[in-house]
């Protein structure tokens, strides 16, 4: 089993403010790393999912980076707004094995 | 497309009964998992296939069985329920890359 941390476990901003979260795993036998976006009363979404040292992906306001070499991952939001709260899960896999998801970090955004 | 769906999205048990959710995807994916989330505990595995025939264990597969007789569908069993099996149930399915989640099945044993 492949313990995926990740912290803080929740957090509140204000609206506009732009934060981080940090997402730890084990970096032997890395395959691949894995966000997702999950609101409430929803299903979990795919954010990004990034498989080389060094990647950097973006989508609008968030974007994601990826250290294979010492396991972690960070997802960053830019000028938080209220439709960006949600539980957001990494995940991680070894090739041939199924995700392993930390258990999250809830933000809560308050206009 | 449907995607991912559940079936039942809610249901009600007493203890020692037995019951299946159905998984459905409609994209042809070789991979199908089932989760489970319990609060503070995020999405625990349960167990998952890598393709029609084919089942494995995950991180907590004590006291449910799987099945995929069929690459679109994914059973989950419980033979004999007990409360501590009361959780959101999830379904999922890929191929290597992101997963695509189905709404979930609210299942609670009394």
């Amino acid at each position: 089993i492949l313990n995926v941390e990740q912290s803080p476990q929740s957090l509140h901003v204000q609206e506009g403010d732009s934060t981080n979260f940090t997402c730890s795993f084990p970096s032997s036998n890395f395959y691949a790393l894995h966000w997702y976006r999950w609101e409430t009363a929803k299903s979990p979404e795919a954010l990004f999912v990034m498989t080389l040292n060094g990647d950097e992906k973006k989508k609008g306001r968030i974007s994601a980076t990826l250290n294979t070499k010492e396991g972690y991952s960070y997802l960053y939001i830019k000028g938080s707004q209220p439709e960006d709260s949600a539980t957001y899960l990494c995940a991680r896999n070894q090739a041939g094995t199924a995700l392993i998801f930390g258990k999250g970090t809830t933000l809560s955004v308050s206009s | 497309n449907a995607g991912v769906t559940q079936t039942p999205k809610f249901r009600v048990l007493k203890t020692g009964q037995s019951m299946t959710l159905l998984c459905a995807q409609d994209m042809n994916h070789e991979y199908m998992y089932w989760y489970r989330q319990d609060p503070g505990m995020g999405l625990r595995l349960i167990h998952y296939s890598v393709g029609e025939g084919t089942t494995a264990k995950g991180e907590v597969p004590d006291g449910y069985n799987v099945s995929r007789l069929k690459k679109q569908n994914f059973l989950l069993g419980l033979e004999s329920a007990a409360p501590s099996q009361t959780s959101v149930y999830f379904c999922a399915s890929s191929r290597l890359g992101e997963q695509y989640f189905g709404p979930g099945t609210r299942l609670t044993v009394t």
